[in-house]
């Protein structure tokens, strides 16, 4: 079945970096796009971009552009998120989803779990 | 950036009744990139419906999709207990997705 699964839990302080992974199993990876999106505590959801496993060719929300970059791993199937520049707003729980379609960017039809990302001094 | 407008914000009703949600994208969406996800308190979004009328594997009928261009709406024929949570619509037609703000559906 199709899993992602993402890493624990982070505080950090404000201006620095953080690195979220998702890995993922039970489909052929290079052929769906994975999304990165966030949810601050009590609000909705935010897109944040999406990435392509096949070639790692990116997209980015234009208010994280700058700060944040997607990467993946093929030989672990592992997709990467990070986002730098800290500040107390981005404090929110990170998920990782894989697209619907083969090889397009389309609506999200698996989840990870979530990673809460806490910043504070 | 296309802005997506959910009404109503919260929507009271009880069990057994008929909910409609509305999503108005602030520019024409090709309804084709069109989706409505469902949220429980501390879970992970559910994918509900895409292309905007279709319904995600192991989506129950009582849900169901439609509209076109600047109009879209998620109907949920007869409410069950665990259809009360929250709903976003989401477009991506435009190279960068957007999401509304959402609309929580309580128990009345």
């Amino acid at each position: 079945q199709v899993q992602l699964v993402q890493s624990g839990a982070e505080v950090k302080k404000p201006g620095a970096s953080v690195k979220v992974s998702c890995k993922t199993s039970g489909y052929t990876f290079s052929k769906y796009f994975i999304h990165w999106v966030r949810q601050a505590p009590g609000q909705g959801l935010e897109w944040m971009g999406i990435i392509n496993p096949s070639g790692g060719s990116t997209t980015y929300a234009q208010r994280f552009q700058g700060r944040v970059t997607l990467t993946r791993d093929t030989s672990t199937d592992t997709v990467y998120m990070d986002l730098s520049s800290l500040r107390s707003e981005d404090t929110a729980v990170y998920y990782c989803a894989r697209d619907h379609y083969t090889y397009s960017s389309s609506s999200c039809t698996y989840w990870g779990q979530g990673t809460l990302v806490t910043v504070s001094s | 950036e296309i802005v997506l407008t959910q009404s109503p914000g919260t929507l009271s009703l009880s069990p057994g009744e008929r909910a409609t949600l509305s999503c108005r994208p602030s520019q024409s969406v090709s309804s084709s990139y069109l989706g409505w996800y469902q949220q429980k308190l501390g879970q992970a979004p559910r994918l509900l419906i895409y292309g905007a009328s279709s319904r995600a594997t192991g989506i129950p009928d009582r849900f169901s999709g439609s509209g076109s261009g600047t109009d879209f709406t998620l109907t949920i024929s007869r409410l069950e207990p665990e259809d009360f949570a929250v709903y976003y619509c989401h477009q991506y037609s435009s190279s960068s997705h957007t999401f509304g703000q959402g609309t929580k559906l309580e128990i009345k």
